[in-house]
């Protein structure tokens, strides 16, 4: 089945730099690729999703790109602001209908 | 927020105790899900039911059972069968189709005592 890894599993950055966190999966079959973002008590809610057809994609300060080739996906944070601080989550699947693996997740710190 | 709810917000229990949690939608979602969170661990999938009466296992269903009679909601049950039950859960939902967002409950920490 698949399997989802993520590094590292805690970050600290100054307030305005930036941030990467990556992910490999092992499932070739696997076209679909969300990010996640709980803030402490709250509930996971999806910031940003990447197919296997695009290579990247940007939504303002966030973007993710997708290596299919060697399995693997980043997630990018520019700008980085106190509020950005949470455990983000990627995950992979066939579809998001389909059964989602997780990654283990990474606790993001941004020092005002 | 609105729309996926899990009751209770916490629960206690007993030691071979059976135990219930809820899980509710009103977003007309096919998919439902339950995961487990655990400190260090992520979400690990329990069981998902993608249409109603059908239900598939997901990586870690030893000691839980699930039924899905109405398509609004998906309720787990924690047996005494589950070795190490202490967690928080967290129930979603997503349309049917190939790429949709995952609407997460505001989960349930269960407490074995």
């Amino acid at each position: 089945g698949e399997n989802v890894e993520q590094h590292p599993s805690t970050l600290s950055v100054q307030e305005g730099d930036s941030a990467v966190i990556k992910c490999t999966y092992s499932d070739s079959a696997s076209n679909y690729f969300p990010w996640y973002k709980q803030e402490l008590g709250k509930r996971p809610q999806l910031i940003i999703d990447i197919r296997s057809n695009v290579g990247e994609k940007k939504d303002q300060r966030i973007a993710v790109t997708l290596n299919k080739t060697a399995k693997h996906f980043s997630l990018h944070i520019t700008e980085t602001q106190p509020e950005d601080s949470a455990v983000y989550f990627c995950a992979a699947s066939e579809t998001s209908y389909d059964k989602v693996i997780f990654g283990p997740g990474t606790s993001l710190s941004v020092i005002p | 927020d609105g729309g996926i709810t899990q009751s209770p917000k916490y629960l206690f229990r007993k030691e071979g105790q059976n135990v219930t949690l809820s899980c509710e939608q009103n977003l007309n979602h096919d998919a439902m899900y339950w995961y487990r969170q655990d400190p260090g661990q992520g979400l690990r999938l329990i069981y998902y039911s993608q249409i109603v009466n059908d239900f598939q296992k997901g990586d870690i269903a030893e000691g839980y059972s699930v039924s899905r009679e109405k398509k609004e909601s998906f309720p787990l049950t924690v047996t005494s069968a589950q070795k190490n039950p202490t967690a928080f859960y967290l129930c979603a939902s997503t349309v049917s189709g190939s790429y949709n967002e995952q609407f997460f409950g505001p989960g349930t920490r269960l407490t074995v005592l």
